[in-house]
């Protein structure tokens, strides 16, 4: 298997700008995991997703970030519009539904507002 | 609540020599996980290993070991014969099911290991 798969790995955008990030969860895996890492706020999870659904939303900062996930093989994390303070490492991590089942973690987005 | 502590923000080991981690965590649950990952400076996170509430035998994954004290809530990562690859940033992180849609990992602030030649 090819891994989580995120896209883009690097990302430089004006504020104001939209930013959308992408990832492909390892095949059959039930669960989707966006979080965000910050060197003052360490690693935070942002959504999850089970079976395509939207379960625990509570870490997203504000109504400038959306999460989607219209199927099995595809998420997307958006922020409009960007501010500097969204810069930071985006992590998209899948698992199966086993309490023993390790999170797999996606190489990450950096992500810089200007 | 779920919560877990790492007290060591930054630690040194000399090549060679075995070093712990500490983990602790605090949760009601009687069925939960506990993992350790490992993230270099390159960024990725890598998972290294996995204990269970109710595994009677510490895990272990080669030079890695999981020294869980159930009673003391403890889940410290004993990393052998360390090498310059491992320095890194160790997370500790503990999963509880919650219901039908619990499968939550809450991951500890982290430590950086610094090993030295």
């Amino acid at each position: 298997d090819a891994g989580v798969i995120q896209s883009p790995r690097h990302e430089v955008t004006e504020m104001g700008q939209e930013v959308t990030l992408r990832c492909k969860p390892i095949s059959g895996h039930d669960y989707l995991f966006w979080y965000r890492q910050t060197m003052m706020r360490g690693l935070e999870l942002l959504i999850y997703f089970n079976n395509n659904v939207p379960i625990d939303d509570s870490g997203m900062p504000e109504d400038r970030f959306s999460a989607k996930m219209p199927n099995a093989s595809f998420s997307t994390l958006k922020i409009q519009p960007s501010e500097p303070r969204d810069s930071a490492v985006y992590f998209c991590a899948s698992s199966a539904d086993k309490i023993s089942h390790e999170q797999y973690f996606g190489p990450g987005t950096r992500l810089t507002v200007t | 609540a779920q919560k877990i502590t790492q007290t060591q923000p930054g630690m040194f080991v000399q090549e060679k020599e075995a070093v712990t981690l500490d983990c602790t965590y605090d949760t009601s649950d009687q069925s939960y996980g506990l993992f350790w990952y490992k993230q270099p400076s390159s960024g990725e996170m890598i998972f290294l290993i996995y204990q269970g509430s109710y595994d009677e035998q510490n895990a272990t994954e080669g030079r890695y070991s999981l020294n869980f004290q159930k009673a003391r809530k403890s889940a410290n990562l004993v990393i052998s014969a360390s090498q310059l690859g491992d320095s890194a940033m160790y997370f500790c992180a503990m999963r509880v099911r919650r219901g039908e849609y619990g499968n939550k990992l809450v991951f500890g602030a982290g430590t950086i290991l610094r090993v030295k030649s």
